[in-house]
């Protein structure tokens, strides 16, 4: 079974801009989560996707979005970058549905970097 | 609060055993993790223990929860160059759906 894809691995872009992250989650896993990883906060949770609802955000500002589609892909985006939003973003993938389903498998991640 | 605290470095010699450890502060957690993250790649599932666990063994890998506490150890037996990498811990609480809550990792190093 192939493993969670991550799209572009690395982006560079320019302050005030916007950027779309895709997400493809291991085939019949239905969620999708996004979490952004830097040295000085760490790993933190973006937001949650199940069957194509947000079931649960981070602490992040509005600029931070996302999507799921019917086929469980996910996008997020974010609206004009600010030179903190450089990162690597990280998707996970479960099968969702219930607190019973444990496993989340990430992807490799993509490398934004925002000048 | 969410803290989870991990130690940040770790050395150990090529053969020894790793023990890396974390606590957590939510008692209502339901499901521990440890992940392994190499240079430039995304995280690895290691293993995982539910909240009613107090061990959990996986080849070369032993995880011990104490609830009491709040802590969580993963121990690697036979360590190898090859385990050198960060380490997280992670809680998934009652009620969070998939969202983890991360330490801030331990870098294991293994040198001969």
């Amino acid at each position: 079974k192939a493993g969670v894809t991550q799209t572009p691995r690395y982006l560079i872009k320019t302050r005030g801009q916007q950027v779309t992250l895709s997400c493809s989650p291991i085939s019949g896993h239905r969620s999708v989560s996004w979490y952004q990883q830097t040295p000085g906060q760490g790993l933190q949770f973006l937001f949650e996707y199940f069957s194509e609802t947000q079931r649960n955000k981070g602490n992040f500002p509005g600029r931070f979005s996302g999507r799921q589609f019917s086929n469980s892909r996910s996008e997020m985006n974010v609206s004009t970058l600010e030179l903190g939003d450089s990162a690597l973003y990280l998707c996970a993938s479960s099968l969702g549905g219930s607190e019973s389903s444990y496993e989340q498998y990430f992807g490799p991640g993509t490398r934004l970097t925002v000048t | 609060g969410e803290d989870v605290e991990q130690s940040l470095f770790l050395s150990v010699r090529e053969g020894d055993s790793s023990v890396i450890n974390c606590t957590y502060t939510d008692s209502s957690s339901t499901y521990l993790y440890w992940y392994k993250q190499e240079p430039g790649a995304g995280l690895q599932l290691l293993t995982y223990i539910f909240s009613n666990m107090d061990m959990k063994q996986d080849q070369r890998l032993t995880v011990l929860l104490n609830k009491k506490d709040k802590h969580l150890s993963l121990r690697i037996a036979d360590t190898q160059t090859g385990d050198s990498a960060i380490y997280f811990c992670a809680e998934r609480k009652k009620g969070g759906y998939n969202k983890l809550i991360f330490g801030a990792g331990t870098r294991l190093a293994v040198h001969p």
